[in-house]
Parts: structure tokens; C-alpha cells; sequence
């Protein structure tokens, strides 16, 4: 089967530094997406990953090692609105995208 | 353009009764797409469509789930015979597969509407 595994939740204190780590097996791989979601929103596309290593885009970085069917989501200098959920998806061989469930980010003054 | 539009935001019905949502993409983009989501979990697929074409369709999806995208824009999902376990946010999100103009190396990158919440009493 496909499976996406990401940390329910987590905690972390306003200005420090978070990642999100979320591991894969799927049936093939052709990319894999971070999508942030604040509660009762839309997801909204953050990065995407489809060769080994990381990706910079301001206070949010992601990793990719397409060996270890792992992925990181990086979040730098923290801010109350980061607060969200943040899905990891990841694009199978037959171009599905199958979505993880979701990792919800509290952070804290 | 203002994005992916969906209506209603919200809407409660009696067990049975049968539902209508619709969705607005981004007028450019030529694949639509319809998730259900439930709290907690990620987007679940549903169906989507390349223009007017309906090209795939959940196995998870009963017969009575029916979406038309019939002039290749706008699209409606229909809900017959409402069951409690249908009570979820139904999301719409476009999508171009136009590569050229990403630099996401032809990535596939959706762009989600606010969702239509249905609450099935």
C-alpha cells in the first residue's frame, strides 16, 4: 500500500526554528509537495521537491532524499500566523497524489 | 482572476436529502479536481477533469457521488441520498498542466478553493 507518515502535532516557541519531517512509500515517486493549511482554509502550496536536496524560499526550507523516501519541511524565525497544518504530498508513478495526514503546528509566545 | 471559488461555504441537510456544490476554477487552468477532507486527515481524491472530460474517479466514491464539468469551467459535485458519514469539507482546487511556465519542472501545483462544508444531520 501507500502510506505517508508525518508527527500529528508539534510545539514550538515563537522566533526559534522547526522541522517537519515526513516519510513516504509509494509505488514510484515523481515529485513531493508542502502545502500549508490554517484551520477551516485552504491548503496553500509552500515548495516542491523532486530532486534530492534542499530547496531555500525565505523562512521556509525543504528536503528532499529520494533514497530514504524522506522529506523535511524547515521553518525558520517563527511567527504566531506559521500556526497551521502542514501536508506533505507526494506524486506516485502513476501521477496520483497521494497526501499525507497533516501535521499540526502550534506555536507558542 | 480571484482564484478557485466554491459555494456554499456551508451547508447543513437532513439525512437523504441530496446536495449541490459548485466550483469556480481559475479561468485558465484546464484540470479541476474535488477532494473530501476530514478533520484531521489530508485532502482525500475524488474525481477530477481535463477540461470537460472526467478522467478518473475514486474507487471510494459510491454512486451517489456524480460531478459534470460540463463547458470545461465551472464544475458541480452532487451528493444523492445524504448519509451522516458524508459530513466533510468538499474542496476544489485547478490546476495548468501547462509546464512552460513553472519552473517546477512541469509539477502539477494546485491551487485549493476555501471549501464547501457540508454537516449531514
Amino acid at each position: 500500500g501507500q502510506n505517508i507518515d508525518q508527527p500529528t502535532e508539534m510545539t514550538a516557541t515563537e522566533g526559534a526554528i522547526v522541522q517537519i519531517n515526513c516519510t513516504y512509500q509509494t509505488s514510484g515517486f515523481n515529485g513531493l509537495f508542502w502545502y500549508q493549511q490554517h484551520a477551516g482554509e485552504a491548503p496553500t502550496f509552500l515548495s516542491y521537491n523532486v530532486l534530492d536536496g534542499l530547496e531555500e524560499k525565505g523562512r521556509f526550507s525543504s528536503f528532499l532524499s529520494r533514497s530514504k523516501g524522506y522529506s523535511y519541511l524547515l521553518l525558520k524565525e517563527l511567527q504566531m500566523k506559521d500556526s497551521a497544518s502542514y501536508l506533505c504530498a507526494v506524486i506516485d508513478s502513476n501521477y496520483q497524489l497521494i497526501w499525507g495526514a497533516g501535521t499540526k503546528l502550534i506555536i507558542k509566545p | 482572476d480571484t482564484g478557485v471559488s466554491q459555494n456554499p461555504r456551508h451547508k447543513i441537510t437532513k439525512r437523504g436529502q441530496n446536495v449541490t456544490f459548485r466550483c469556480d476554477p481559475i479561468s485558465e487552468h484546464n484540470r479541476l479536481y474535488w477532494y473530501r477532507q476530514t478533520l484531521g486527515q489530508g485532502p482525500e481524491f475524488l474525481t477530477y477533469f481535463q477540461n470537460e472530460a472526467q478522467l478518473e474517479k475514486s474507487r471510494l466514491l459510491s454512486d451517489r457521488f456524480s460531478a459534470e464539468r460540463p463547458k470545461g469551467s465551472f464544475s458541480t459535485l452532487e451528493i444523492q441520498r445524504t448519509e451522516q458519514g458524508d459530513s466533510a469539507m468538499y474542496l476544489c482546487a485547478s490546476s495548468s498542466i501547462l509546464g512552460q511556465k513553472t519552473p517546477l519542472r512541469g509539477a502539477n501545483v494546485l491551487t485549493f478553493g476555501a471549501g464547501s462544508r457540508l454537516t449531514v444531520l
